[in-house]
Order: structure tokens, then C-alpha cells, then sequence
């Protein structure tokens, strides 16, 4: 069955950086884009960043822009989010989660567990 | 983008229907037929009960429905059941080749 394993997540100071790892298994990882989706205890989610199956497109919140980046290694069925120059805003619950079809367009229908990330001094 | 906007909180007692909007602009909900409906009892990751607007995925009972028009979208639980109390989020597709959210919607069972 599909699973999604994050780590990566833990407490950082404000301004230092966090990677987050996302590793697939259960399906042909090559043939789906990839979201990132974050979420604060008692509110909506939040759609970080999206890959498309070949790492070709990439795209982000305007709320992330120029501090995350996304990436993907499908050697290693593994997807990727450097988070850098971190505000405590930041600190949520984050998901990564597969796209249906190849883009991320499609819609979502697997989720990981998520991995906590805190920022605070 | 701006968050879609869902009502805070919808009640029905069990066998009743209840129905929850996702309102958008014309640059989500409006132009895509990609709106997706998320179950999430609390410390769960979301489950997906409707896609595209109106469709089923497999093992979701068929009380579950989606329906759109303009920019609003709806979801409809018919013959509720207890076990459908939880926070349930829409989420569309958008013209910047983003995802949007709604803010949720906390069902009730009475």
C-alpha cells in the first residue's frame, strides 16, 4: 500500500534552516508529483510547495517563496523540503502528501503521518 | 491566495443531511473543476471523501456527496451518522498552479 514517511522536523531557533524528508514506498514514486501541506493545531491546512514527477516544475505559496525549496531524488523514492531564514510562523505540523497525476494538478489522496516542526526561541 | 471560506461549524442529529459550502473566486473554485473535500477527526492526517468536484474515492460510503456551482462548492452527508462527527476542509486548484483551503468546517452530530 502507499505509505509516506516524513522526518526531519524538531525545534529551531527564528532565522536558522530545516530540512525535511519525505520517503515513499508502495507505488512507482517516478510517476507522481509531490505537495508538501502544512497545518497549525485548530486551523485549515496550508499548501506549501508541489514537485512535478521529474523535478521539472516547482511551485510554492507566496508565504514560502524564496525561503523554501523543494526537491526530489527518485533513485531514492524521496522527496525533499529545505526550509531556511525560519519565522515562528512557520511552525506547524507538515505533511507530504502525493499528487494523482504526474503535475500537481490532480488531486491528493495520500498523506504521511507529518512531522512536527517548531520555531522558537 | 486567500484562504476559501467555510462556515465554522454545521450540526445534525443522526439520519438527518447537512450541508457544507466552499466559497472561492473565480480564480479557484470558479475555473477548475478540482475541488477536493477532507475528512479529519482530530490527530489525523486529512482522508479524501470527494475529488473533482463530485467524485467518489473508493471505500467512501455514498452518503458523501460534492456538487459546484459558480464558486461555490458544496458537500452534502446524508443520513448522518455519528461516526461523521470531525473537521472537514474543501481545497481547490488555482490559476497560479497552487492549492488553496479552505479554513474548515466542525461537524456535529447531536
Amino acid at each position: 500500500q502507499v505509505q509516506l514517511v516524513e522526518s526531519g522536523g524538531g525545534v529551531v531557533q527564528p532565522g536558522r534552516s530545516l530540512r525535511l524528508s519525505c520517503v515513499a514506498s508502495g507505488f512507482t514514486f517516478s510517476n507522481h508529483g509531490l505537495h508538501w501541506v502544512r497545518q497549525t493545531p485548530g486551523k485549515g491546512p496550508e499548501w506549501v510547495a508541489a514537485i512535478w514527477y521529474d523535478g521539472s516544475n516547482k511551485y510554492y505559496a507566496d508565504s514560502v517563496k524564496g525561503r523554501f525549496t523543494i526537491s526530489r531524488d527518485n533513485s531514492k523514492s524521496t522527496v525533499y523540503l529545505q526550509m531556511n531564514s525560519l519565522r515562528a510562523e512557520d511552525t506547524a505540523i507538515y505533511y507530504c502528501a502525493r499528487d494523482s497525476g504526474y503535475g500537481s494538478g490532480s488531486y491528493i489522496k495520500y498523506w504521511g503521518q507529518g512531522t512536527l516542526a517548531t520555531v522558537s526561541s | 491566495q486567500s484562504a476559501l471560506t467555510q462556515p465554522p461549524s454545521v450540526s445534525g442529529s443522526p439520519g438527518q443531511s447537512v450541508t457544507i459550502s466552499c466559497t472561492g473566486t473565480s480564480s479557484d473554485v470558479g475555473n477548475y473543476d478540482r475541488v477536493s473535500w477532507y475528512q479529519q477527526p482530530p490527530g489525523t492526517a486529512p482522508k479524501l471523501m470527494i475529488f473533482e468536484v463530485s467524485n467518489r474515492p473508493s471505500g467512501v460510503p455514498d452518503r458523501f456527496s460534492g456538487s459546484k456551482s459558480g464558486n461555490t462548492a458544496s458537500l452534502t452527508i446524508s443520513g448522518l451518522q455519528a461516526e461523521d462527527e470531525a473537521d472537514y476542509y474543501c481545497s481547490s486548484y488555482t490559476t497560479s498552479y497552487t492549492w488553496v483551503f479552505g479554513g474548515g468546517t466542525k461537524l456535529t452530530v447531536l
